[in-house]
């Protein structure tokens, strides 16, 4: 069965500091692509990354980046030079061949609620 | 600039009420879907839809009903409004084809039933 975990429920970071949240999946999928949302307190999802299964390279978008291990199956967000903005709950998000695939389906992880200090 | 839109922010119905929620996107995607969120839960998937007149379940779709009469349109049926469907909707619409697609998520909307 496919499953997203992420453990940390909450975590502080010190503004400017880089910070890591954490996901691990599970699937048997030899296919499958990880993204990774934020939501603010506002509520709206925001789309930040995505890394695909075959991709060669950890992906990368301004200040987040995804720490791709796949014999680990994990993909940890790294957010670089954290800023105010930054607070907010970051879910982790997965889809595979027999979940999701072309009908775009997502299966979410519970979330963490990322706290950035001033 | 992509849009995803949902009718209400915030809603308050009387518990029996047959309650709509509508979700308009307008980037011609072919796939849409229906999440409830609630705290320690995460998203959840109840409805998506991949055509017009297509549905398919998710993994919570008992007290819902969809909708989908035009590609850019995707409602949400509460027949029976209870308590326990106090949650936070969200809509989301996606292209459809490969694992790279990104869903773009309309604002939400906290429905309240008491």
């Amino acid at each position: 069965a496919q499953k997203i975990t992420q453990t940390q429920p909450g975590m502080f970071v010190q503004e400017k500091e880089a910070v890591t949240l954490d996901c691990t999946y599970d699937t048997s999928d030899p296919s499958y692509g990880l993204f990774w949302y934020k939501q603010p307190s506002s509520g709206e999802m925001i789309f930040l990354i995505y890394q695909g299964s075959y991709d060669q390279q950890n992906a990368t978008e301004g200040r987040y980046s995804l720490n791709f291990q796949k014999a680990r199956k994990s993909a940890n967000l790294v957010i670089s030079a954290s800023q105010l903005g930054d607070s907010a709950m970051y879910f982790c998000a997965m889809r595979g061949q027999n979940y999701g695939g072309s009908q775009g389906n997502l299966i979410f992880g519970k979330g963490t609620k990322l706290s950035v200090k001033p | 600039d992509v849009k995803v839109t949902q009718s209400s922010r915030y809603l308050v119905k009387r518990t029996g009420e047959k309650v709509f929620l509508e979700c308009v996107q307008d980037m011609d995607h072919e796939n849409m879907f229906w999440y409830r969120q609630d705290p320690g839960l995460g998203l959840r998937l109840i409805y998506f839809s991949y055509d017009v007149k297509m549905k398919e379940k998710g993994d919570i779709p008992e007290g819902y009903s969809v909708s989908r009469e035009k590609k850019e349109r995707f409602s949400l049926i509460l027949e029976s409004a209870s308590t326990n469907q106090t949650s936070m909707y969200l809509c989301a619409s996606s292209r459809s084809g490969a694992f790279g697609y990104e869903q773009y998520f309309g604002p939400g909307t906290r429905l309240t039933v008491t």
